[in-house]
């Protein structure tokens, strides 16, 4: 059990940008979540897919912002024409289908938009 | 749509001394409870949850939570704290269905020697 990877584990761009972040969750979870975190608070949902299926988008989740999760395994979520209020740690979790109310959580990208 | 309110947001203990974070919750539905720790510039490890069952809930580190639904509580404690125990702590929430987490804004537990 190697656990959620994310990557870039940091990433600072220029106001306009377009980024792009990775999760790889543990292997055959079968839900995956995205959370953003800003300084001093608690994380807020984004997104989450089960298998290869986005289920559900958060109101936070603007137009700019787009996630996928081709044949169910690894995630990227995409920022378009970054903002310097998109400047966060984007986490990302995944949990099995048998323990689906179990999070496990990667170590974050933290996003710095200058 | 549930919510949760930490209501320390700094929590300064000296080593050894016992230790409660409190926490509630607001819900319309049946929910899951849990506590998370995050270490400086890590994601977040689960501490404990509650799903069902006794409302004494005991996790790992020594760390133990009481569900108490008349007060929408989860209040964490720890007997014994050590130097290690210092991160932020959260509080979190899900339904029963997609189990998307709401976190609570955190508290930030300093242990001192």
């Amino acid at each position: 059990d190697t656990g959620v990877s994310q990557n870039p584990r940091h990433k600072i761009t220029k106001r306009g940008q377009n980024v792009t972040f990775r999760c790889d969750p543990i292997s055959e979870h079968n839900r995956l979540y995205w959370y953003r975190q800003t300084l001093g608070q608690g994380p807020e949902f984004l997104t989450y897919f089960q298998n290869e299926a986005q289920l559900e988008k958060s109101r936070l989740l603007s137009d700019r912002f787009s996630a996928e999760r081709p044949k169910g395994s690894f995630s990227t979520l995409e920022i378009q024409r970054t903002e310097q209020g998109d400047s966060a740690m984007y986490l990302c979790a995944s949990s099995p289908r048998d323990r689906g109310e179990t999070q496990y959580f990667g170590p974050g990208t933290r996003l710095l938009v200058l | 749509a549930q919510s949760v309110t930490q209501l320390d947001s700094q929590v300064p203990v000296f080593e050894e001394a016992p230790v409660e974070l409190r926490c509630n919750y607001s819900s319309s539905v049946s929910v899951y409870l849990f506590w998370y720790v995050q270490y400086p510039n890590q994601g977040l490890q689960l501490l404990l949850k509650y799903l069902s069952g006794s409302t004494l809930v005991k996790g790992i580190n020594g760390f133990e939570a009481e569900f108490n639904k008349s007060q929408t509580s989860f209040h964490l404690r720890k007997p014994s704290v050590h130097i290690s125990d210092t991160a932020e702590y959260f509080c979190a929430v899900s339904d029963r269905v997609d189990y998307k987490l709401s976190f609570g804004a955190g508290t930030t537990v300093t242990v001192r020697a």
